[in-house]
């Protein structure tokens, strides 16, 4: 059971707009900014989001965070069968003095 | 280029212990904090523990607090997880990563080393 809560899956097709939730508690995401990782197939992840909507430079702006309270949702848009991937949220915790992930969300672009 | 490279992923045995090294390269490893993330097979990300940038103050996941060291020598640009006691569950691959600044988030990642624990 992990900290923060994602949904396990979501689709979309080429072109679409898929959204992904993360919902934490006031003790991460309602306190730290939220950072977003993609997981491509056998591969390490790699930082999509930081300080909850800021991009690293390389990072398509397509992609796009945003967060209100203790929940967070990264946004893709224009989607490219290449966004095929696992999308992790993550937030420090003050209560458990540590980093924390969300469980992960498949994402399948049909 | 900034890059991370694990090593000394094995197989060990319930109760044995490993130590895990991560090489940087391509930028001032000494400035940044570092931290241990881990991927159970099949499963998702579950972060282990984190160093802060002058080594003063280190911090762990609950499923390893007390038997998982992390340490650094900013003189070998190296991170090391000493990793004891060892349950069937923390089979995974283990990924060490380097922090933006501040908690800012893990910027770079290496590409994992492998640590089976089975009998």
């Amino acid at each position: 059971q992990s900290v923060l809560t994602q949904p396990p899956s979501a689709s979309g097709t080429p072109g679409q707009r898929v959204a992904i939730s993360c919902s934490g508690s006031s003790s991460n995401i309602g306190t730290d900014a939220v950072k977003w990782y993609q997981q491509l197939p056998g591969t390490a992840p790699k930082l999509l989001i930081y300080g909850d909507n800021q991009r690293p430079s390389g990072v398509p702006d397509r992609f796009s965070g945003s967060k209100s309270g203790t929940s967070a949702s990264l946004a893709i848009s224009g989607l490219h069968s290449e966004d095929e991937a696992d999308y992790y949220c993550a937030a420090w915790d003050d209560n458990l003095k540590g980093w924390v992930f969300g469980g992960g969300t498949k994402l399948t672009v049909l | 280029e900034v890059q991370l490279v694990e090593s000394g992923g094995v197989v060990v045995q319930p109760g044995g212990s490993v130590r895990l090294s991560c090489a940087a390269s391509g930028f001032t490893f000494g400035e940044y904090t570092m931290h241990w993330v881990r991927q159970a097979p099949g499963k998702g990300l579950e972060w282990v523990s984190l160093i802060t940038w002058d080594g003063s103050n280190t911090y762990y996941a609950d499923s390893v607090k007390g038997r998982f060291t992390i340490s650094r020598d900013d003189s070998k640009n190296s991170l090391y997880l000493q990793m004891s006691s060892l349950r069937t569950e923390d089979t995974a691959l283990y990924y060490c990563a380097k922090d933006m600044s501040a908690g800012l988030g893990m910027d770079v990642w290496g590409q994992g080393t492998p640590v089976t624990v089975s009998s």
